[in-house]
């Protein structure tokens, strides 16, 4: 399996931070990868597709991008309603696997 | 508009089974894959495979071979998980999400069901 290692496993942010979240695969996933942001009892949100596009209604702070197997999501300017947890996931091949996660906290 | 309505929570003894759904509306059901992703409390994402209602064809994560089975209901526009031979491990948030390669992927997704199992 395709592993997706993501860090930090958290991070303590202050409002106004740019931060950058980053998963590294195991082996070539080309642009196969997605970013979603998850807030306490709810569903995923999908923020970034295809490595470096920012879905639909998304705040344009946020920004995916891809330097050979490490993915990055970066929030510019972090705003209070992006404290929540972040996830990348591997679409390239079978089993699709996701990283296990970045929880952002509030200083 | 695009949902994904799943049903209610489960508390469900070890050893038994489980079938939840995900009721999709606002868009042609037989025309994307659901996939189902499991949540374990304060861990991250797994997923469990997809099927294509248009077909009923259906692909797994080798893990859940033999713990997962896939159907859907094209007249309801329906989507159901089954779970068996459930233990400890199998709680979880189990979430829903429709995907069409290679643009569509995982966005819309249900609110969850969380499965619990204790006896």
């Amino acid at each position: 399996d395709i592993q997706m290692t993501q860090s930090p496993s958290s991070m303590s942010v202050s409002l106004g931070d740019t931060v950058t979240i980053t998963c590294r695969a195991s082996q070539d996933v080309g642009i196969y990868v997605n970013w979603f942001q998850q807030k306490p009892g709810k569903s995923p949100r999908r923020m970034i597709y295809r490595a470096t596009n920012l879905a639909d209604g998304v705040p344009s702070r946020f920004s995916g991008s891809r330097s050979g197997s490490d993915y990055s999501l970066t929030i510019s300017s972090l705003e209070s309603e992006d404290v929540a947890d972040y996830h990348c996931l591997q679409y390239d091949e079978y089993p699709y696997t996701f990283g296990a996660g970045t929880k952002l906290e509030l200083k | 508009q695009v949902q994904l309505q799943q049903s209610g929570a489960e508390l469900v003894k070890p050893g038994s089974s489980v079938k939840i759904s995900c009721k999709a509306s606002g868009y042609t059901f037989t025309s994307y894959d659901m996939h189902w992703i499991k949540q374990q409390p304060g861990n991250g994402l797994e997923w469990i495979g997809w099927i294509y209602p248009g077909n009923g064809n259906t692909k797994y994560n080798q893990k859940f071979n033999g713990k997962a089975t896939l159907t859907a209901d094209k007249s309801s526009s329906t989507a159901y998980m089954q779970l068996s031979s459930l233990t400890s491990e199998d709680s979880a948030v189990y979430f829903c999400a429709r995907f069409r390669y290679p643009g569509i992927v995982f966005d819309y997704w249900g609110q969850g069901v969380m499965v619990t199992v204790s006896s």
